[in-house]
């Protein structure tokens, strides 16, 4: 299958700063990419899905101004969580798909994030 | 909307063993994947098994294989011989043709012991 990346795995950071978690096609273009969030025990929650070039599509409830997504390239999509608060610490997981319309989607390795 | 429903929080099967996860599922819609992750301890999601509704034969990789029941709207992740290396979360999803989404269920712990 196909290989996503995803860094740092693991992230602590202070209350009230910035983090960014980069998601990175490696052996493919990847025109879509979706940034989940993952509680303890619990399944996967979709906040987002990037297009290559054009904004991401967040779900409802998610907060866009906090949680910036950036899909600058075929091969590399960001998430980044602005004026991290406790209540931000989560695994954070990226997917992407080959193509826009394929659901088939590879996951990275996710990211657990804590807050300070 | 779509919706999926895993029934069993947690399962403990012997090694060796054969084992079912129950995975049912609710859409409207006529063309939809179903799809089976694995999560270990890790964290990450390894894509196991993937089945289209219009299939006609249930899908099969290696030791795992999906019992698709259309008409009941089940998709049960069959894993034969188990291993202790099976011992994970396990996720149900599905995916609507032209949405791109994934919907996840709530997931089965699956404890495999020696």
């Amino acid at each position: 299958g196909a290989v996503v990346s995803q860094h740092p795995s693991r992230v602590i950071c202070k209350s009230g700063t910035s983090v960014k978690i980069e998601c990175r096609s490696l052996d493919f273009q990847a025109t879509t990419m979706f940034w989940y969030r993952q509680f303890p025990k619990k399944s996967l929650m979709l906040m987002a899905t990037s297009n290559e070039g054009s904004k991401a599509t967040y779900e409802q409830g998610v907060e866009k101004d906090k949680f910036l997504i950036n899909h600058a390239s075929l091969t590399l999509s960001t998430l980044t969580v602005t004026s991290a608060h406790p209540e931000d610490s989560s695994f954070y997981i990226c997917s992407a798909s080959q193509a826009r319309g394929q659901v088939l989607a590879f996951f990275g390795q996710g990211t657990r994030l804590t807050v300070v | 909307a779509q919706k999926i429903t895993q029934t069993q929080p947690g399962m403990f099967v012997q090694e060796k063993e054969a084992v079912t996860l129950d995975c049912t599922y609710d859409t409207s819609d006529q063309s939809y994947g179903l799809f089976w992750y694995k999560q270990p301890s890790s964290g990450e999601m390894i894509f196991l098994i993937y089945q289209g509704s219009y299939d006609e034969q249930n899908a099969t990789e290696g030791r795992y294989s999906l019992n698709f029941q259309k008409a009941r709207k089940s998709a049960n992740l069959v894993i034969s011989a188990s291993q202790l290396g099976d011992s994970a979360m396990y996720f149900c999803a599905m995916g609507v043709q032209g949405a791109q989404k994934l919907v996840f269920g709530q997931g089965t712990r699956l404890t495999i012991n020696p």
